[in-house]
């Protein structure tokens, strides 16, 4: 399963909302996961299952979709909201990943 | 809290072999399953293997089948990444990651990851 993640980088001022996408080769019902990943760290899990958000995860990070089309939103951007983010499917094995949204706040 | 203490990265060459240690704590690492995964320098991720608890089953990307292992010392609380016949490709930082809940692939906590480099 391919997973396919749009625009590559998205890049709003801060306040702004950012809707980053992720489509699927094939339907996958809810089985997406999203984590953000800043420089030199490791990622972070910040929703599971396409609208589930991970333990300490603010409200401002909410995702939605099924099937083959995800969209992860996050809303009103600050600075630290600078990372690449990426969408995973969990449907089988093996699981694969989306290239990955740089998220760039002007 | 829970913890993931990653080591065992480095330079090897071509053909070569390394073993990836991932150290737990903070969690009953015996009723969690385990994942590693990479990351080619300034790429993406890419899943490497999982090793499901409920049926002792490892799962494999094609890319590494047949030449890693995964496998676990539950004594020790320790996951392992064994790395056989290494290639150039396989140049990568190494996350070891543990599942979020019942869940294998939903990966709710992460190592600090480990760089391997195979070059001559």
């Amino acid at each position: 399963i391919v997973m396919t993640q749009s625009p590559a980088t998205l890049s709003s001022f801060p306040g702004e909302r950012a809707t980053l996408s992720c489509r699927a080769s094939q339907d996958i019902s809810e089985y997406v996961v999203w984590y953000q990943q800043k420089p030199g760290q490791a990622p972070r899990l910040l929703i599971y299952d396409a609208s589930n958000r991970a333990t300490g995860i603010p409200a401002k990070f909410s995702g939605r979709g099924s099937g083959t089309v995800f969209t992860l939103t996050i809303s009103n951007l600050e600075p630290e909201d600078s990372a690449v983010y990426y969408c995973q499917h969990r449907y089988t094995w093996p699981v694969t990943f989306g290239e990955g949204t740089r998220v760039e706040i002007k | 809290d829970v913890q993931l203490l990653q080591s065992g990265g480095g330079l090897v060459q071509p053909g070569g072999s390394l073993r990836l240690s991932c150290a737990a704590s903070g969690f009953s690492f015996s009723t969690y399953d385990m994942t590693w995964v990479r990351q080619s320098p300034g790429k993406g991720l890419e899943w490497v293997s999982s090793f499901r608890r409920s049926d002792r089953q490892s799962f494999y990307a094609d890319s590494v089948r047949g030449r890693f292992t995964i496998s676990t010392d539950n004594y020790r609380s320790v996951l392992y990444l064994e790395m056989n016949n290494l290639r150039a490709e396989d140049t990568a930082v190494y996350f070891c990651a543990r599942a979020l809940a019942v869940v294998t692939s939903i990966l709710g906590h992460w190592g600090q990851g480990t760089l391997v480099t195979v070059s001559s």
